[in-house]
């Protein structure tokens, strides 16, 4: 099993442009989860989908958009992108059928916006 | 607003040394998961405690829940390189949908 997968690892926009990252989970899983890191701010919940057809926004909605493709994958949008929105992206699966929402996560999108 | 406050923000400190590193909260939780995040890589459970008061020992390191369900501490005995990283906090209520992340410790073991 492959786990939690993101692509890509490393990407370098320009202010204005728009780009798309992947996320995808092989353990059947119905929650997933976007999650920005910034120094010094911890995680960030950006968007979550408790199931598969369901979106929710988290705490820094702004400036992103989601789409549950289907059980496995979870994508996240930036329409234009801002220099803010430099940061490491993680994408992440939970078991709702766990009591405590133990999280897998992905190895990260490394973003940086010029 | 819950506020979680996680302590010290850095540490660093010889290989051999013993160390502990705080999760403090205002608000009571139903459980608390801890995480490591090594460089360059996503967060990785390490445990979930539950109980008010509850040990668990995961090989050198000894987590423990709060008997108010509001803090919890992590103990390392013998810390060596591969025991460098960020570690978070994540309390979780009951019937909310999502985890709430301390901002972390950054360990560092010096060889």
């Amino acid at each position: 099993n492959a786990g939690v997968t993101q692509t890509p690892k490393f990407q370098v926009l320009k202010t204005g442009q728009s780009m798309t990252l992947q996320c995808a989970q092989d353990m059947n899983h119905n929650s997933m989860y976007w999650y920005r890191q910034d120094p010094g701010m911890g995680l960030r919940l950006i968007y979550y989908s408790a199931s598969e057809g369901t979106t929710d926004k988290g705490e820094v909605p702004n400036g992103y958009n989601v789409s549950r493709l289907n059980k496995r994958e979870f994508s996240l949008r930036l329409e234009s992108a801002a220099p803010s929105q430099t940061s490491v992206y993680f994408c992440a699966s939970s078991d709702v059928w766990t009591l405590y929402n133990e999280q897998f996560f992905g190895p990260g999108t490394r973003l940086t916006v010029l | 607003t819950q506020l979680l406050e996680q302590s010290p923000q850095f540490l660093s400190i010889q290989e051999g040394e013993n160390l502990t590193v705080y999760c403090n909260s205002s608000s009571v939780f139903s459980s608390l998961q801890w995480y490591r995040q090594e460089p360059g890589e996503g967060p990785v459970l390490l445990v979930t405690v539950v109980t008010g008061g509850e040990v668990k020992k995961l090989k050198r390191l000894t987590f423990q829940f709060g008997d108010a369900r509001k803090d919890s501490s992590l103990h390392i005995t013998a810390a060596q390189p591969g025991d460098t990283g960020l570690y978070l906090c994540a309390p979780f209520r009951t019937g909310a949908n999502n985890l709430f992340f301390g901002t972390g410790t950054r360990l560092t073991v010096i060889p």
